[in-house]
């Protein structure tokens, strides 16, 4: 089945740093998608991604859909301690009745 | 508006019991998810309904989960028996599928599950 590596597994910064996370994938996806989870929490939806080559801001998010069909990155900018959580990419391969993939996810420490 | 509710927010139930989890999805909402989430193996789908019919449900583990929609309101997830490897969070979404597009999956805020 697809599978969708998300990378790195974990960060720990410092309040004010930049952040950038980023997922791969075998093979393409038409839809891509970011979400944000807090402790004891499901995950919100941060951003979506529906074309090839899209760049879309957030606030201080911003992410960006693969050239290839086949990655997506987030960056968070001057990240506060409030950003602390586990981001998870989800692609979606088909259009129709086709489901999320969902990667492991990253978890972000931010230190005041 | 209320967002997806579940219940109960935590379970702890002893290895043979059965355990029954609860959903309410988002009103006007036609699709609804259930996922199980563990550190070993992330975010999982194990089925999703359209109009209540169960559309895959190639992700539910075994015969011990199943899982219902009697109505566009109401889904459960049913382990019958459980067992300590069923110790998960485990999530309901919802969404609204209209012609061509998006997942935007709104989530409720999980059931953790622990089975002794």
């Amino acid at each position: 089945g697809q599978q969708l590596n998300q990378s790195p597994q974990s960060m720990f910064i410092q309040e004010g740093e930049d952040v950038s996370m980023n997922c791969t994938s075998s093979s393409i996806f038409n839809t891509w998608l970011w979400y944000k989870q807090d402790p004891g929490e499901g995950p919100v939806l941060l951003i979506a991604l529906y074309k090839a080559g899209e760049l879309t801001s957030n606030g201080r998010l911003t992410a960006q859909f693969g050239t290839t069909r086949k990655d997506s990155f987030l960056n968070i900018s001057a990240s506060i301690p409030s950003d602390v959580g586990i981001y998870f990419c989800a692609g979606r391969a088909h259009s129709g009745y086709s489901t999320l993939t969902f990667g492991k996810g990253t978890m972000l420490l931010v230190s005041p | 508006d209320a967002g997806v509710i579940q219940s109960p927010r935590h379970e702890v139930t002893e290895m043979g019991q059965e355990v029954t989890l609860r959903c309410k999805p988002i009103s006007g909402h036609n699709s609804l998810f259930w996922y199980r989430q563990t550190m070993m193996r992330g975010l999982e789908l194990l089925i999703y309904f359209n109009n209540n019919v169960p559309i895959d449900d190639s992700g539910m583990p075994e015969d011990r989960f199943s899982a219902k929609m009697p109505n566009a309101s109401f889904s459960t997830l049913k382990i019958q028996p459980s067992e300590p490897r069923d110790s998960a969070v485990y999530f309901c979404a919802s969404n609204r599928r209209t012609s061509g597009e998006t997942d935007t999956q709104y989530f409720g805020p999980g059931t953790r599950l622990t089975v002794l």
